[in-house]
């Protein structure tokens, strides 16, 4: 089946540093990623849309520029959390789906940013 | 706009016992409904979906759940429940007619208790 790897899967950083989070998707050409946010006994908060090759789209709220998203080929897309805060902190999530919809929508294992 | 509603922020269950963990949504158009399930600190675990079909859409884990169209809901459901089904269920749609996105509820707890 679909498998996206996501790493890391914990990382703690200091204020003002900037933290990098990558989804590979296995064994299908992922498309299009999807980049969520869940709090604390929270749902997903969807972030932003990418499709390989072209600029994400992000969901009213979210900060283009603080939270960098890079989707150049079609295995791995990034997250970048500049200028980290503390209220930055939480759990991030990235989905993959292939053009055909083969393997519906596979989910990363998730990022536990904290910042300090 | 679409949306997914699960009513119950948390079901307790006794081991042994049918389970039903339950979702209603909201589309324009016609949906695709999924359920995840998630673990502490862990990704999305796919269960099961409905695309088109049998409305009985049988998934991992011995788990089902039923698309009733006219009532708009995908109720999961367990015959037997185990107590390592603990965990947090989302149900999410999207809207085949309307683009990529992925609405999720907004989880419900399944506690199962031996």
């Amino acid at each position: 089946g679909a498998v996206v790897s996501q790493h890391p899967s914990r990382v703690i950083c200091k204020s003002g540093t900037s933290v990098k989070i990558e989804c590979r998707s296995l064994d299908f050409q992922a498309t299009t990623m999807f980049w969520y946010r869940q709090f604390p006994k929270q749902s997903l908060m969807l972030m932003a849309t990418s499709n390989e090759g072209s600029k994400a789209t992000y969901e009213q709220g979210v900060e283009k520029d603080k939270f960098l998203i890079n989707h150049a080929s079609l295995t791995l897309s990034t997250l970048t959390v500049t200028s980290a805060h503390p209220e930055d902190s939480s759990f991030y999530i990235c989905s993959a789906r292939d053009r055909q919809f083969l393997y519906g929508y596979t989910f990363g294992s998730g990022t536990r940013l904290t910042v300090v | 706009a679409q949306s997914v509603a699960q009513p119950e922020d948390q079901v307790n269950v006794a081991e042994g016992n049918p389970l039903t963990v339950k979702c209603t949504y909201s589309v324009s158009g016609n949906p695709y409904l999924f359920w995840y399930v998630q673990y502490p600190n862990r990704g999305l675990q796919f269960l099961l979906k409905y695309i088109t079909g049998d409305n009985l859409v049988k998934g991992s884990y011995g788990f089902e759940a039923e698309f009733n169209k006219s009532q708009t809901s995908f109720h999961l459901k367990k015959p037997s429940a185990l107590v390592s089904d603990s965990a947090l269920y989302f149900c999410a749609v999207r809207d085949r007619d309307a683009g990529n996105m992925l609405t999720f509820g907004g989880g419900t707890r399944l506690m199962v208790k031996p």
